[in-house]
């Protein structure tokens, strides 16, 4: 494994539209989480998987995102009925469990126009 | 709840010239605390963490940071500056519990000019 992989880099898309990201953790890492950073901010907590398990959600993970694991693999986050305000980055890392030794992946820019 | 403020947005220093990042915490018990940076186009990497041991913690590429419990801040530090630690550094905080989950400062962009 040379680290976290995140598909795609970019991607642009028309409001309305639903999107999906991909992301490949590193493989012996059980715990991956999804972070969301815009423009001038810190990367904000969206939600967290233990194996294929999803056991905790933010707040800001409203009904129109959907995140799956399955098998404990790779993971994809899907938007549906994207809107301007959900134009950020989207960052995917693992860890072992039990460690705070996050593997950040380099993000995928989602713009929305 | 947990939290972090990162106390300048901007730190401009002259290569050669010491780095100092503010990062003040807000914490009701012993928090574990850390500092990561992000290159242009790269993915966040960690520089160094306290977790409640040694409160000096020596990190990667020269960077140190100092966890003061009756100022509660955990400022980062460089003795002399090199034109690549140019970056957004961000000061994060976590809750603990089960989930790890990581809480972030706003983060301080670093310019260091020639």
């Amino acid at each position: 494994d040379t680290g976290v992989s995140q598909n795609p880099r970019h991607k642009i898309t028309k409001r309305g539209q639903n999107v999906t990201f991909r992301c490949d953790p590193i493989s012996e890492h059980n715990r991956l989480y999804w972070y969301r950073q815009t423009l001038g901010q810190g990367p904000e907590f969206l939600t967290y998987f233990q194996n294929e398990a999803q056991l905790e959600k933010s707040r800001l993970l409203s009904d129109r995102f959907s995140a799956e694991r399955p098998k404990g693999s790779f993971s994809t986050l899907e938007i549906q009925r994207t809107e301007q305000g959900d134009s950020a980055m989207y960052l995917c890392a693992s860890t072992p469990q039990g460690n705070y030794g996050y593997t950040f992946g380099s993000g995928t820019r989602l713009t929305v126009v | 709840a947990q939290s972090v403020t990162q106390l300048d947005s901007h730190v401009s220093v002259s290569e050669g010239t010491p780095v100092l990042l503010r990062c003040n915490y807000s914490s009701s018990y012993s928090p574990s605390l850390f500092w990561y940076v992000q290159h242009p186009n790269k993915g966040l990497q960690l520089l160094l963490k306290y977790t409640s041991a040694a409160t000096l913690v020596k990190g990667i590429n020269g960077f140190e940071a100092e966890f003061k419990k009756s100022e509660t801040s955990f400022h980062l530090t460089k003795p002399s500056a090199h034109m690549s630690d140019a970056a957004e550094y961000f000061c994060v905080v976590s809750p603990g519990g089960a989930t790890n989950k990581l809480i972030f400062g706003t983060g301080t962009l670093l310019a260091v000019q020639p």
